[in-house]
């Protein structure tokens, strides 16, 4: 099976940069993903690690180390419209697992 | 970017009765789709996966006779939730997959049983 942590609050004021960690235990690994999600709207894709290493995408960047089982998500700049819910998802193969996703409040 | 729409974006039914929800990719072919279940501030939790042309594969503890789903075409796929109950209130998503590693999501369906 699958299993993945990540904290579940986060708070930051405008302009600041937050880190999202991530770790994961799992059965099959293919790589890590990160989706946004604001309040009753779909998750939309973000970034994904299928080697170690950094993965910047404008002010979003994601960063795995596989032999550690750990990945992060880091904001920057951070805008009021960053306030969502961010998850990390294993790839297995074709099927993604989530974890319980980190709420991060943006105050101005 | 690929876009995946939903259909109907809330429901609200009675219980005992079964209500369908559609999902389609919309500018691309989806040889698999994904349905979802999403609880209040909960993470999104995998029920199955939707193959064109095949029967689809349900995760551990999802009723296969309870959430019927059909993928008839590559760009459709459907769910229907049969004699729904109260605790089968949720938000239910669909996602479609472009490539080896993309997922597209659907604005989801609330679904309401009263």
């Amino acid at each position: 099976g699958q299993s993945l942590e990540q904290p579940s609050e986060v708070t930051a004021v405008e302009g600041a940069i937050v880190q999202i960690n991530c770790t994961y235990q799992t059965s099959g690994f293919y790589g890590l993903s990160w989706y946004q999600q604001h309040d009753g709207g779909a998750p939309t894709f973000l970034s994904y690690n299928g080697l170690d290493g950094l993965e910047e995408t404008g002010r979003f960047s994601s960063f795995l180390s596989r032999s550690d089982s750990y990945g992060y998500l880091l904001l920057q700049e951070l805008q009021m419209k960053d306030s969502a819910s961010y998850f990390c998802a294993v790839r297995d193969d074709y099927k993604l697992s989530f974890g319980a996703g980190t709420t991060v409040t943006v105050r101005a | 970017g690929a876009v995946v729409s939903q259909h109907p974006s809330w429901v609200i039914c009675k219980s005992g009765t079964s209500v369908k929800i559609e999902c389609r990719s919309l500018d691309f072919q989806a040889t698999t789709m994904f349905w979802y279940r999403q609880f209040p501030k909960q993470s999104l939790m995998l029920m199955a996966t939707s193959n064109e042309g095949s029967k689809a594969t349900y995760e551990q503890g999802v009723e296969k006779d309870k959430f019927l789903i059909n993928h008839a075409s590559l760009t459709l796929s459907t769910l229907t939730v049969t004699s729904a109950h109260p605790e089968d209130s949720s938000f239910y998503i669909c996602s479609a997959r472009l490539a080896e590693y993309e997922q597209y999501f659907g604005p989801g369906t609330r679904l309401t049983v009263t």
